[in-house]
């Protein structure tokens, strides 16, 4: 069974920080995915990351994969306020999407 | 990005009702669709895969005969919720697979509130 796990499930950051969320899966799988969601809102594609060794970055955040290891990061930069959401990697597995538990990030001014 | 849509964006219903959500795909084909269930402050969980024309596979505790899933076209899937209970109260997401770029594509969610 696919376990996704994600670290810290809760951060409190100033603006102008920097942080890095962690997201460690337990088996092989070829995609793996960022996911910004909002109070009451449904979940917006950030980034997919295809291969070892892929970073991504839009914007303040960068995401990257080491497939050898099972880890992705999400990197922010700079924080500022509008980052504050919570967000979710997802791993696809046997054909469907297993969820992290979800990192709730508040930036604070 | 592909767009996926749900109705109604919110329900109150009262307990013991059925309660019907609909997915669609507006612009691509899909092939599989997902349901997942997210309670607040908590992740999604996966509830089913349809695939077109075929039956759901539903997850491990999930009960087939409270979440009646149909998957007729390649562009709508609807979830009901049969006598609902309080305890259904939940926001529930769908998302539809391409059938050509195989990506997920996630619906804007309903909220179901049992009253």
């Amino acid at each position: 069974e696919l376990k996704v796990e994600q670290n810290p499930l809760f951060l409190s950051m100033q603006e102008g920080k920097n942080y890095t969320i962690y997201c460690n899966y337990s088996t092989t799988s070829d995609r793996l995915y960022w996911y910004r969601q909002d109070p009451g809102k449904s979940l917006e594609s950030l980034f997919v990351l295809l291969s070892n060794g892929a970073v991504k970055q839009e914007g303040r955040l960068m995401a990257s994969l080491d497939t050898k290891a099972r880890l992705s990061t999400l990197h922010i930069t700079a924080a500022v306020h509008d980052l504050s959401a919570t967000y979710f990697c997802a791993v696809i597995g046997a054909g469907k999407s297993t969820f992290g538990d979800g990192t709730t990030l508040t930036v604070k001014p | 990005g592909a767009v996926v849509s749900q109705h109604p964006s919110w329900v109150i219903c009262k307990s013991g009702t059925s309660v019907k959500i609909e997915c669609r795909s507006l612009d691509f084909q899909a092939t599989t669709m997902f349901w997942y269930r997210q309670f607040p402050k908590q992740s999604l969980m996966l509830m089913a895969t349809s695939n077109e024309g075929s039956k759901a596979t539903y997850e491990q505790g999930v009960e087939k005969d409270k979440f009646l899933i149909n998957h007729a076209s390649l562009t709508l899937s609807t979830l009901t919720v049969t006598s609902a209970h309080p305890e259904d109260s939940s926001f529930y997401i769908c998302s539809g697979r391409d059938r050509d770029s195989y990506e997920q594509y996630f619906g804007p969610g309903t909220r179901l509130t049992v009253t």
